[in-house]
């Protein structure tokens, strides 16, 4: 149980454009989700948390303009990375907390910015 | 904010010693203190937690101690095995429910 479903599991695109990430809780609801991204060879760094049906809280540093969040149902939060430059190549995971369990993690997507 | 500081950053053993991984977490008000070991490129997966009740957790070869007074928890992994070999992250919450990562530990096991 507790399983979140993360799509793509890997994207190449060009600069310039946006890219969408999904995650998908497919056995409970979840009114929160976490989103993280991990450089290579780092830790997994909080950027943003999203609440369903209500406005996105970000991290210090993360650009709220640049990583889109939205969480528009129990089950479902995106992330769209827009306007993407190489640096913003990186792997983003997300989590949501189940109570009494701890957390789950999707299972990752692999940006590139070419 | 929670600040979770890991050490060491690599640690290499002989395959059948023992391995010991320390974090330590600034907000007093945390109270669940998982271990994550990670693949490249695939999520972190569980493999131990501790919750603020307790002070000690064995599964098997891993175990986990929190000492609340001085705010840090260890994983202890024995006997260790070439499979063990891999990136461990501790991770404490920014309460009520971020979940923020030590900066990892990178552990290989040498036959």
């Amino acid at each position: 149980g507790a399983v979140v479903s993360q799509h793509p599991s890997w994207v190449i695109c060009k600069s310039g454009t946006s890219v969408k990430i999904e995650c998908r809780s497919l056995d409970f609801q979840a009114t929160t989700m976490f989103w993280y991204r991990q450089f290579p060879k780092q830790s997994l760094m909080l950027m943003a948390t999203s609440n369903e049906g209500s406005k996105a809280t970000y991290e210090q540093g993360v650009e709220k303009d640049k990583f889109l969040i939205n969480h528009a149902s129990l089950t479902l939060s995106t992330l769209t990375v827009t306007s993407a430059h190489p640096e913003d190549s990186s792997f983003y995971i997300c989590s949501a907390e189940i109570r009494t369990y701890g957390y789950t993690f999707g299972s990752g997507t692999r940006l590139t910015v070419v | 904010g929670e600040n979770v500081e890991q050490h060491p950053s690599t640690l290499s053993v002989q395959e059948g010693d023992s391995a010991v991984i320390k974090c330590t977490y600034s907000d007093s008000a945390s109270n669940y203190f998982p271990w994550y070991k990670q693949e490249l490129g695939k999520r972190p997966q569980l493999i131990i937690d501790i919750r603020s009740n307790v002070g000690e957790k064995k599964d098997q070869r891993i175990a986990v101690t929190l000492n609340k007074t001085a705010k840090h928890f260890s994983l202890h992994i024995t006997e260790t095995q070439p499979e063990d070999s891999a990136v461990y992250f501790c991770a404490a919450p920014k309460v009520p429910d971020k979940l923020i990562f030590g900066t990892g530990t990178r552990l290989q096991v040498f036959p």
